[in-house]
């Protein structure tokens, strides 16, 4: 059974870069069965999906944050990881990473870490 | 794009059903049948209850189920019991490879 597991700062001060890793476990983000995607939850409020990458490389992201997003693949290490540049407080948020199965709307969720936009 | 609109709270007693709707647009909820359905308990992931509009994962209890019409789709849990307790959010397919989130619907079992 598939895991994914987010690692990364807690912290990160206004206007500087947050950076998140997802490692998978029990499967091989190589797959051409999956989109591998970022989803962030704010201190009490919904979902905002963030963004995506298949295995080749090919990214999908939010119109609202493709400006400040990357999402990148590294297969080696069957990891996918988010860049979000020039932060503020509303980017404060747990962030998840998630697998999709291509051809459905099927989600599977990492367990979530927390991100603190502060100086 | 704009989130998903779902009632902030719905609520219903043990044993009986309770729906929770997922209002969009042609643009997302419906002109795809790519819908899907998480429970959130407090302080845990989000877990998929529903998705492709009427599909059940095999772990998730058949007193979930999904239904669409037009650009709204329901979220309908039957014989109500105390675990069913928690946070749920639709999301649908918003086209050009974007997804959509809604609000989210805090369901109490009273």
């Amino acid at each position: 059974q598939v895991q994914l597991q987010e690692s990364g700062p807690g912290l990160v001060k206004p206007s500087e870069t947050l950076s998140l890793i997802c490692t998978v476990s029990g499967g091989s983000i190589s797959s051409t069965y999956y989109y591998w995607g970022w989803i962030r939850q704010p201190p009490g409020k919904g979902l905002e999906w963030i963004g995506s990458i298949y295995y080749s490389g090919n990214t999908y992201y939010s119109p609202s944050l493709k400006s400040r997003v990357t999402i990148s693949v590294d297969t080696s290490k069957n990891q996918f990881s988010l860049k979000l540049n020039s932060v503020t407080a509303a980017d404060t948020a747990v962030y998840y990473c998630a697998r999709r199965i291509d051809g459905t709307s099927h989600y599977t969720w990492g367990q979530g870490t927390r991100v603190t936009v502060s100086s | 794009q704009s989130a998903l609109s779902q009632p902030r709270s719905v609520s219903g007693s043990p044993g009986q059903s309770v729906t929770i709707s997922c209002t969009g647009t042609s643009s997302d909820v419906g002109g795809y049948n790519y819908v899907s359905w998480y429970q959130q308990h407090p302080g845990t992931a989000p877990k998929v209850m529903i998705y492709d509009v009427d599909k059940r994962p095999l772990e998730v209890p058949n007193r979930f189920s999904g239904s669409k019409s037009g650009n709204t789709a329901s979220l309908t849990i039957s014989k109500l019991q105390a675990e069913d307790e928690a946070d749920y959010y639709c999301c649908s397919y918003g086209g050009s490879d974007t997804w959509v989130f809604g609000g989210g619907t805090k369901l109490t079992v009273l």
